[in-house]
C-alpha cells in the first residue's frame, strides 16, 4: 500500500501559469484535505472534502480550486499562480476531521 | 472563525532538560490532536485527546486536555536529540475543519 501520494515533489512556476497538484490515496478514507505550510505560519487549511462530490473551503481558499470525483483522488488547482503561493503543500487523508490525519510527503512549489 | 494558538514558537533546550508546548483555542474543542514534524518531513500523528481533563502518556511524552476543552499541553521529560522537530496541535470545534496551531520548533543541544 502506498498510503498517500503527492505529485510532483517539486515544481517551479512563473507568475500567471496554472498547474494541478495531485493527491491520491489507497486507504479508502472519505476525508481528504489540503494544507499549505509557510515558515512561522504552521499548517493552514486550504480546502477539504468529506467524500466524493463534496468539497468545502478552509481558512485560505482564495486562488485555489478543488474537485473530488472519486474517493481516491483530490487534486488542487492553481489557476493563475502568484508568488504568494510559494509554499509547501500537504495533502492529508483520514476517516474525518476528528481522527488521525495521514499526510502525504508534500509538494514544494516556487512561483517566480 | 476558530483559532488555535500555540506557544512558544521556538524552544531550544540542552539534552536532558524538559520541554513543554501549550495550545489554546478561541472556542471549545471537540478533540485535540498532536503531531510531530521532523525537519524536511511531513507531520506525523502522535495522539488524540477527547475528554475534558484527559491525560495520556507515551513514554517520555505527557499530553493534557484542559477541563474546559479549550487548552492542551505536551510535555517531554528529559529531552533527547531524537525529539528534535516541530510539534503541532490541531483541533476541531464541531465542524469538519481541522485547524492547526503554528507549531513549536524544538531544538536539542547534545
Amino acid at each position: 500500500n502506498a498510503g498517500v501520494t503527492q505529485t510532483p515533489k517539486f515544481q517551479v512556476l512563473k507568475t500567471g501559469q496554472s498547474m494541478t497538484l495531485q493527491c491520491a490515496q489507497d486507504m479508502n478514507h472519505e476525508y481528504m484535505s489540503w494544507y499549505r505550510q509557510d515558515p512561522g505560519m504552521g499548517l493552514r487549511l486550504i480546502h477539504y472534502s468529506v467524500g466524493a462530490g463534496i468539497t468545502d473551503q478552509g481558512e485560505v481558499p482564495n486562488g485555489y480550486n478543488v474537485s473530488r470525483s472519486t474517493t481516491e483522488d483530490f487534486p488542487l488547482r492553481l489557476l493563475s499562480a502568484a508568488p504568494s503561493q510559494t509554499s509547501v503543500y500537504f495533502c492529508a487523508v483520514s476517516s474525518g476531521s476528528a481522527y488521525e490525519q495521514y499526510f502525504g510527503p508534500g509538494t514544494r512549489l516556487t512561483v517566480t | 472563525g476558530q483559532q488555535v494558538m500555540q506557544i512558544p514558537q521556538y524552544q531550544h533546550v540542552q539534552e536532558g532538560e524538559d520541554f513543554t508546548t501549550y495550545c489554546n483555542s478561541s472556542t471549545t474543542l471537540s478533540n485535540i490532536q498532536w503531531y510531530k514534524q521532523r525537519p524536511g518531513g511531513h507531520p506525523v500523528f502522535l495522539i488524540q485527546l477527547v475528554k475534558s481533563g484527559e491525560v495520556k502518556k507515551q513514554k517520555r511524552l505527557t499530553f493534557q486536555f484542559g477541563e474546559a476543552k479549550k487548552n492542551s499541553s505536551l510535555h517531554i521529560t528529559a529531552t533527547q536529540t531524537t525529539d528534535v522537530g516541530t510539534y503541532f496541535c490541531a483541533g476541531t470545534g464541531g465542524s469538519e475543519k481541522l485547524v492547526f496551531g503554528k507549531g513549536t520548533k524544538l531544538t536539542v543541544n547534545p
